[in-house]
């Protein structure tokens, strides 16, 4: 069981929006550490996908949203793409832990 | 571009420590802009942080390795390593080289390059 949260998986069809949520605590994302998101395509290492809750790096395409509330944050695929099938994988810091950690992962599906 | 590639042993005995290493190209090795890190994935844990080392030299390590676990940098060769001493088969995962770049925002650092990743095997 991971310290983040993540549903197992999500799915949708093409062209519509999903969410995918990192539930936290109050040594972790409830205490202000940023949230990060990383998109893992089969096969292939993570990809950095936000950065800093909510900021798409240079070439990540703007269906993709990421936010931040008290103790979660999610991160939003709107117009879903046959490409976006892959893992997703949020990173935040625990204080109480002492490291940094990642969410067990949410395997999105388009049908 | 910039490029991470981690080489290695992709097998280990039991007990007899990882070594793996890291070379940076495309890019400094040198900046304080960064920090230079190694993460593992297995099908059990999933995504685990090992631990970084920082422009300097400070090394920050993953309290679940700290006890086995050294990060350094050599930055005449542009490489950083990871050595994991008394491995055993739960040691057996896929280890990414990372970079962590400091944008100015709170803890943790993102992890803005990865490289391909390099699967180690712990068996006799």
């Amino acid at each position: 069981q991971s310290v983040l949260t993540q549903p197992p998986s999500v799915s949708g069809a093409p062209g519509q929006r999903v969410t995918i949520s990192c539930t936290g605590s109050s040594s972790n994302i409830g205490a202000g550490y940023d949230v990060h998101w990383y998109q893992q395509l089969p096969g292939t290492a993570p990809k950095l996908l936000i950065y800093g809750n909510n900021n798409r790096p240079s070439g990540v395409p703007d269906r993709f949203s990421g936010s931040k509330s008290g103790t979660s944050a999610s991160l939003a695929i709107t117009g879903l793409q046959a490409e976006d099938e892959a893992d997703y994988y949020c990173q935040s810091y625990d204080s109480s832990l002492t490291e940094s950690l990642f969410g067990g992962g949410t395997k999105v599906t388009v049908l | 571009q910039f490029q991470l590639q981690e080489s290695g042993p992709g097998l280990v005995k039991p007990s007899e420590t990882l070594s793996l290493t890291c070379t940076v190209s495309g890019g400094s090795i040198s900046s304080s802009s960064y920090s230079w890190g190694w993460v593992r994935q297995s099908p059990g844990k999933g995504l685990e942080w090992i631990g970084n080392i920082y422009y300097g030299g400070n090394t920050y390590y993953s309290p679940s390795f700290r006890s086995r676990v050294t990060i350094s940098v050599d930055t005449s060769k542009k490489q950083f390593s990871l050595k994991l001493t008394s491995v055993t088969a739960a040691d057996t995962a896929i280890y990414y080289c990372a970079r962590r770049a400091d944008y100015g925002g709170n803890s943790p650092l993102p992890i803005d390059y990865w490289g391909q990743g390099t699967q180690v095997i712990v068996s006799s």
